[in-house]
């Protein structure tokens, strides 16, 4: 069974970097048939997609945040990891790793990490 | 605001049948992209629920069904129980400057 882990600081101050690893058990991050991915939900709020990844490293990411977001990946660890730079209070969320099964438009979150909080704050 | 719209709450006593809508445009499931439900209890990661518009996962009761028609999508819940009480999500994919992968606002679903 795949499962997957989200690590990384649970604070992180304005105006820095967030980072994140998300760890795959029970599978390969190196799947020809699956993409990987973060979304995040702000407290009380709805899901969010951030960007997703390929094996290969294409990544996509969600255009309200590309300009301060990167996704990438460490096949010899089987892990991916997300950089959110310039954080503000507006980025506290909790931030979800996740599989996406099938191909591009088709593809659905079908596993999902149990989520990490991330509070920006000084 | 949501490419995809929801209604904020809906509700329904047990044993009821309820419906939960998800409108979006022709660049999202107007365009064809399946929409796929995600269930949400507090505290816990998203569940897919149902994906390519109709499909349950194993182990996802049939009291639950998916349907799409033109730009909009619907998650129906029948024989309501207690235990359905939770946020839906719908999600599907835009190719607008939108983004990629584009979710509902949310719906709260309160069992009476």
């Amino acid at each position: 069974q795949l499962q997957l882990q989200e690590s990384g600081p649970g604070l992180v101050k304005p105006s820095e970097t967030l980072s994140l690893t998300c760890t795959v058990f029970g599978g390969s991050i190196s799947s020809t048939s699956h993409y990987w991915g973060w979304v995040r939900q702000p407290p009380g709020k709805g899901l969010e997609w951030i960007g997703s990844m390929f094996y290969t490293g294409r990544t996509d990411y969600n255009p309200s945040l590309k300009s301060r977001v990167s996704i990438s990946v460490d096949t010899s660890k089987n892990q991916f990891s997300l950089k959110v730079r310039s954080v503000t209070a507006a980025d506290t969320a909790v931030y979800y790793c996740a599989r996406l099964s099938g191909t591009d438009g088709d593809a659905a979150f079908d596993i999902w990490g149990q989520g990490v909080m991330v509070t920006v704050s000084s | 605001q949501s490419v995809l719209t929801q209604p904020p709450s809906v509700s329904g006593a047990p044993g009821q049948r309820v419906t939960i809508s998800c409108t979006g445009s022709g660049s999202n499931i107007g365009a064809g992209y399946p929409v796929h439900w995600y269930q949400q209890f507090p505290g816990t990661a998203p569940k897919l629920l149902i994906y390519d518009n109709s499909n349950r996962p194993s182990g996802v009761p049939d009291r639950f069904s998916g349907s799409r028609s033109g730009t909009s999508a619907s998650l129906a819940i029948s024989g309501l129980q207690a235990e359905d009480e939770a946020d839906y999500y719908c999600q599907s994919y835009d190719y607008s400057l939108s983004g990629f992968w584009v979710f509902g606002g949310g719906t709260k679903l309160t069992v009476l």
